[in-house]
């Protein structure tokens, strides 16, 4: 079956120790978002590629970037995580036309800082 | 610019009950609406799209929502509850131009279903 498949589902880091992780898709979709989700809370976007096109939020911290090097892969690193990037991360793809696309989503990666 | 209000970020029904989740939505453009479900420790899954054409769209699991453009509402019904239903229901409205469809999420309403 096509998916969006996300490694590791749990990954435990220390505070400011850089962390990546990655997102694979088997669907061939130009889209690639990555989310942030804290408890009981909505998906936070965080950027997307558009094909390799990156598209940062203006609210996004510096602390988070990403990596599409093909249109398979996208990696979100964080550079120095604090306490307050413990989260769920979601990635996410879509077809970028047309635009009534519905998002497919990973199971997400829940990051955890020590 | 566009949002999404949820009503009720925690709702609770008997099995076998109807199931009613609530969603408002306000868009500057026609708007391409969607609800999603998301179980613990997942990802959120799509259970169904409002695009065009037909206002009242059925979707997986026996859920079905109405597009009432009058009232700005998008409202997710099921005529009865399973525990298997419950989960944490997003509704998301897009209006994105250009091939991309920035989407935004409501806050979530948490379905408990009671035996």
């Amino acid at each position: 079956d096509a998916m969006v498949i996300q490694n590791p589902r749990y990954q435990v880091t220390q505070f400011g120790k850089p962390v990546t992780l990655s997102c694979s898709q088997t669907l061939n979709h130009n889209v690639m978002y990555w989310y942030q989700q804290k408890s009981s809370q909505a998906p936070k976007l965080l950027f997307h590629y558009y094909d390799k096109d990156f598209n940062n939020e203006a609210d996004t911290p510096d602390n988070f970037q990403s990596r599409r090097p093909n249109t398979s892969f996208c990696f979100l690193d964080i550079r120095s995580p604090g306490l307050g990037d413990a989260a769920m991360y979601l990635c996410a793809t879509s077809r970028g036309q047309p635009s009534n696309q519905p998002q497919h989503f990973g199971d997400g990666t829940r990051l955890s800082i020590l | 610019a566009q949002s999404v209000t949820q009503l009720g970020s925690h709702v609770s029904v008997s099995e076998g009950a109807l199931v009613l989740l609530r969603c408002n939505y306000s868009s500057s453009v026609p708007p391409y609406l969607f609800w999603y479900v998301q179980y613990p420790n997942q990802g959120l899954q799509l259970l169904l799209k409002y695009t065009t054409g037909a206002t009242l769209v059925k979707g997986i699991n026996g859920f079905e929502a109405e597009f009432k453009k009058s009232e700005t509402s998008f409202h997710l019904t099921k005529p009865s509850a399973h525990m298997s239903d419950a989960a944490e229901y997003f509704c998301a409205v897009s209006g994105g131009s250009g091939g991309y469809q920035k989407v935004t999420f409501g806050i979530g309403t948490k379905l408990q279903v009671i035996p």
